[in-house]
């Protein structure tokens, strides 16, 4: 139980498009979902905290506008990068929680190359 | 501010030598503490945690950590290590949202 799944696993993309990554929660209700960002060789850094049917709630330094995340149902949040630039790119991750919250569950994350 | 330190970057350690992971806090309360695993280009796995109660915690994989509230730590602990134990270990703690040490990165000798 509590598997999250990422999609797509990796993704390469062109300075200036946008990018959508999914996460969704397989095996429960995931009313709390969140973002990170992994640089090679760091640690994860939480970008945002996102809850069902509400805006996401931004870390300080990560651009709301850049970084759109919308989690309109129980089971899918998504992540997308606009006009994406080569520093963004990075190992996204998503983790989500259930109802009781003690415990993020992590999908296997993203991994995004912008040229 | 809070905080999760982990002092070491890189550890080496000879094949079915013992091994600890040193991880430190810095919270108001204690938190919610976690141990995580990654291999290279993967997520997370979560290796064991602590909310409460008895201090030593039993882990996937023969791992263990003990929690010391004295100390502010929450190192992580194998008796013998196997060369499939290399990756990067991440301590994190918090309640709702987490924040995660830099990592220490396993290397296994044979």
């Amino acid at each position: 139980g509590a598997v999250v799944s990422q999609h797509p696993s990796w993704v390469i993309c062109k300075s200036g498009t946008s990018v959508k990554i999914e996460c969704r929660s397989l095996d429960f209700q995931a009313t709390t979902m969140f973002w990170y960002r992994q640089f090679p060789k760091q640690s994860l850094m939480l970008m945002a905290t996102s809850n069902e049917g509400s805006k996401a709630t931004y870390e300080q330094g990560v651009e709301k506008d850049k970084f759109l995340i919308n989690h309109a149902s129980l089971t899918l949040s998504t992540l997308t990068v606009t006009s994406a630039h080569p520093e963004d790119s990075s190992f996204y991750i998503c983790s989500a929680t259930d109802r009781g919250g003690d415990e993020q569950f992590f999908g296997p994350g993203t991994r995004l190359t912008v040229l | 501010a809070q905080s999760v330190t982990q002092p070491d970057i890189h550890i080496t350690v000879s094949e079915g030598a013992s091994l600890e992971l040193r991880c430190n806090y810095s919270y108001g309360a204690t938190p919610y503490l976690f141990w995580y695993v990654q291999s290279p280009g993967q997520g997370l796995q979560l290796l064991l945690k602590y909310f409460s109660g008895d201090t030593l915690v039993q882990g996937i994989k023969g791992f263990e950590a003990e929690f010391k509230r004295s100390q502010s730590s929450f190192n992580l602990r194998k008796p013998s290590v196997h060369w499939s134990d290399a990756a990067e270990y991440f301590c994190a703690g918090g309640y709702n949202k987490l924040i995660f040490g830099a990592g220490t990165r396993l290397a296994v000798h044979p």
